[in-house]
């Protein structure tokens, strides 16, 4: 299974922050890469696929980027809303395989 | 607007057989550019793809529980199923199922809201 590692596994910042959440695949996994916010007690909910497509509906201060192995989620500046556990998951290989999570704490 | 909802024993004993179903509102199950899956988090694991399926009924799974796993599809109640056999409490999770969308790239969305199922005895 292609292993994803992302960075931190938590985070402090402040409303106003500029945010970078790192991903990083075990191997190439060309531009399958996807994003998703998630709060206590709900679902996942996708913020970009396709590595840097935001999805409709989300904010544009979401961004993604990258390709091949390492892969970025930017959030251009922190609202109240956003902080919530971020997850990557490539969909290169069967399995579809998740990161831990980055967990976005208020500072 | 497309919502998914799990529908199922919160609770079931070692050994026996996890069921959950999934109905599909605000669209149709019969749309061909989508697949229909099944998704769990737990503690100790996260989040793990349990499988997917066509509604034509073809199927694929995460080889670490295809021996356990079958995935199901009634188009005319707009449902697909989850059947997870021979269960031990590393199964207890919520269970998510999903919509999968498959262009070039594929993900997943939208998302049921959850429903938690504890195996315990």
């Amino acid at each position: 299974d292609i292993q994803m590692t992302q960075s931190p596994s938590s985070l402090s910042a402040s409303v106003g922050d500029r945010v970078t959440i790192t991903c990083r695949a075990s191997e190439t996994i060309d531009s399958y890469l996807n994003w998703y916010q998630q709060k206590p007690g709900k679902a996942p909910k996708l913020l970009i696929y396709a590595a840097s497509s935001l999805q409709s509906g989300v904010p544009s201060r979401f961004s993604g980027s990258g390709s091949g192995t390492d892969f970025t989620l930017t959030i251009s500046s922190l609202q109240p809303e956003d902080f919530a556990t971020y997850y990557c998951q490539q969909s290169y290989t069967n399995p579809d395989t998740f990161g831990q999570g980055t967990k976005l704490e208020i500072k | 607007q497309l919502q998914l909802q799990e529908s199922g024993p919160g609770l079931v004993k070692p050994s026996e057989t996890l069921s959950l179903t999934c109905t599909v509102s605000g669209g149709s199950i019969t749309s061909s550019s989508y697949y229909w899956v099944w998704i769990r988090q737990s503690t100790g694991k996260g989040l793990e793809w349990i499988g997917s399926i066509y509604y034509s009924g073809s199927s694929y799974y995460n080889p670490s529980l295809k021996s356990r796993v079958t995935i199901s599809v009634d188009t005319s109640k707009n449902q697909f199923s989850l059947k997870l056999r021979s269960v031990t409490a590393a199964d207890t999770a919520v269970y998510y199922c999903a919509r999968l969308v498959k262009e070039v790239e594929t993900w997943f969305d939208p998302w049921g809201q959850g429903t938690l199922v504890s195996v315990s005895s």
